[in-house]
């Protein structure tokens, strides 16, 4: 069975101190590696994809990488309007269209 | 276009009562799914359809129906409300079920069984 594992559960930042979340997990066959962004009351939007252990993805002040077993988002220099739940999925293979989410890491940047 | 769109966007129900809550897209896309997803949790996959006329279960379906007569909608059933279905429920789609494909949410339905 699919598992993916974020963490932390929840982070705190002031302004500009940069951070990285974790996704680790365990599937047969990874096809790819999502990240999402949800903010309160809404539902989640695409950040990135990730297709293969040493790929690196940016947008802005965010910055994904995968390894065989994890991935991070970095941010960098992180604003108040980063605040929001960062969401990882995975697609393996025996699940093609399927994702397996994790349950998350919520991100509050204070100014 | 519209993207997902979902209604509606807050329901409450009594225990017993059935509803269906809507989703459509307006993409093409061939592939729609829905999730549930509860306080600090990430999404639970409840039923997906990889084209019309073909569902099938995801990893919570039970209590649940959902049928595909059209590419462009996708309801999902509750035949009898439970209070463990108080949830909040995400319908989305990516352009198809093979390969390897973008998720694009709705907004969301917030339901509550009394």
């Amino acid at each position: 069975e699919d598992q993916v594992t974020q963490s932390p559960e929840a982070l705190r930042l002031q302004e500009g101190e940069s951070s990285s979340l974790n996704c680790s997990y365990t599937v047969s066959g990874l096809r790819g590696l999502f990240w999402y962004r949800q903010d309160p009351g809404k539902g989640p939007e695409f950040l990135f994809t990730l297709y293969s252990a040493g790929e690196e993805k940016e947008k802005e002040r965010l910055k994904a990488t995968l390894t065989k077993k994890e991935s991070f988002l970095h941010i960098t220099a992180p604003k108040p309007e980063d605040s929001a739940t960062y969401l990882c999925a995975v697609q393996a293979g025996t699940n093609a269209g399927k994702s397996t989410f994790g349950d998350g890491t919520t991100l509050t940047v204070k100014p | 276009n519209a993207g997902v769109t979902q209604t509606p966007k807050f329901q409450v129900l009594k225990t017993g009562q059935s509803m269906t809550l809507q989703c459509a897209q307006d993409m093409n896309h061939e592939y729609m799914s829905w999730y549930r997803q509860d306080p600090g949790m990430g999404l639970r996959l409840i039923h997906y359809s990889v084209g019309a006329g073909i569902t099938d279960q995801g990893e919570v379906p039970n209590g649940y129906n959902v049928s595909r007569s059209t590419t462009e909608d996708f309801p999902l059933r509750l035949l009898s409300a439970a209070p463990s279905q108080t949830s909040v429920y995400f319908c989305a789609s990516s352009l198809a079920a093979g390969g390897l494909n973008t998720q694009y949410f709705g907004p969301g339905t917030r339901l509550t069984v009394l």
